[in-house]
């Protein structure tokens, strides 16, 4: 019954490698984010998306890509990892004109 | 940046006592937001005060919104020892940015 639920919560990879993350909701929202949050607890918008735009935080790097094969999901691939990679990294939706974020409980991606 | 700028960084209290968190802004804002992160979890969403609004209540929780100096305020009453978490402020400037979220607030309560 997990409003929003992220796979795997662990992930523990080499450098180099390519890993996905998954992120499903069954709330029926229309928009779904992906943050980054660092060893500082500081949270930072990677990608936002709906079924007609695509926003990018510009700072973020390419090796970064949402993809999004329906409505409730949004998946993270990242290419070619790296050791700063390392973060937990938190799935969201909402709706328009919503109450607030429903977030995931997050994935601890170590990168070594 | 809006992001928005919590204070204190991190707060110590006992059981009882009241805890009150601040937090401030940049740019003009629809709503601003107050989230509860717990030690190795997801954020929660607590409590959503549109621009328009100057207070709002809910249960022990109360936040104040001042445009004018562009901040705000949580107030937990009565705490209690789960109440231990982050804090979080975020702003929402307009209906299609994603949320922007300050540094946190990390409240302990002491039983």
């Amino acid at each position: 019954d997990t409003a929003v639920s992220q796979t795997p919560k662990y992930l523990v990879t080499q450098m180099g490698n390519d890993k996905s993350i998954k992120c499903e909701q069954n709330l029926g929202h229309d928009t779904m984010y992906w943050y980054k949050q660092d060893s500082k607890k500081f949270l930072k918008i990677m990608f936002s998306y709906n079924n007609k735009e695509l926003i990018i935080n510009e700072t973020v790097p390419n090796r970064f890509s949402p993809k999004s094969p329906d409505k409730a999901h949004l998946n993270l691939h990242i290419n070619s990892l790296e050791l700063g990679d390392s973060a937990v990294y938190f799935c969201a939706s909402s709706q328009v004109d919503s109450h607030g974020y429903t977030f995931g409980s997050g994935t601890r991606l170590t990168v070594v | 940046s809006q992001q928005g700028e919590e204070d204190p960084q991190a707060l110590s209290i006992q059981e009882g006592e009241n805890a009150t968190m601040n937090c401030s802004y940049k740019t003009s804002i629809n709503n601003l937001q107050w989230y509860r992160q717990n030690s190795g979890r997801g954020l929660v969403h607590l409590i959503l005060i549109r621009s328009n609004e100057r207070e709002k209540h809910s249960g022990r929780l109360r936040v104040t919104l001042d445009t004018s100096k562009k901040s705000s305020s949580l107030l937990i009453t009565a705490s209690r020892a789960a109440d231990t978490a982050s804090y979080f402020c975020a702003t929402d400037a307009t209906g299609n940015t994603p949320l922007v979220f300050g540094k946190g607030t990390r409240l302990s309560v002491i039983a």
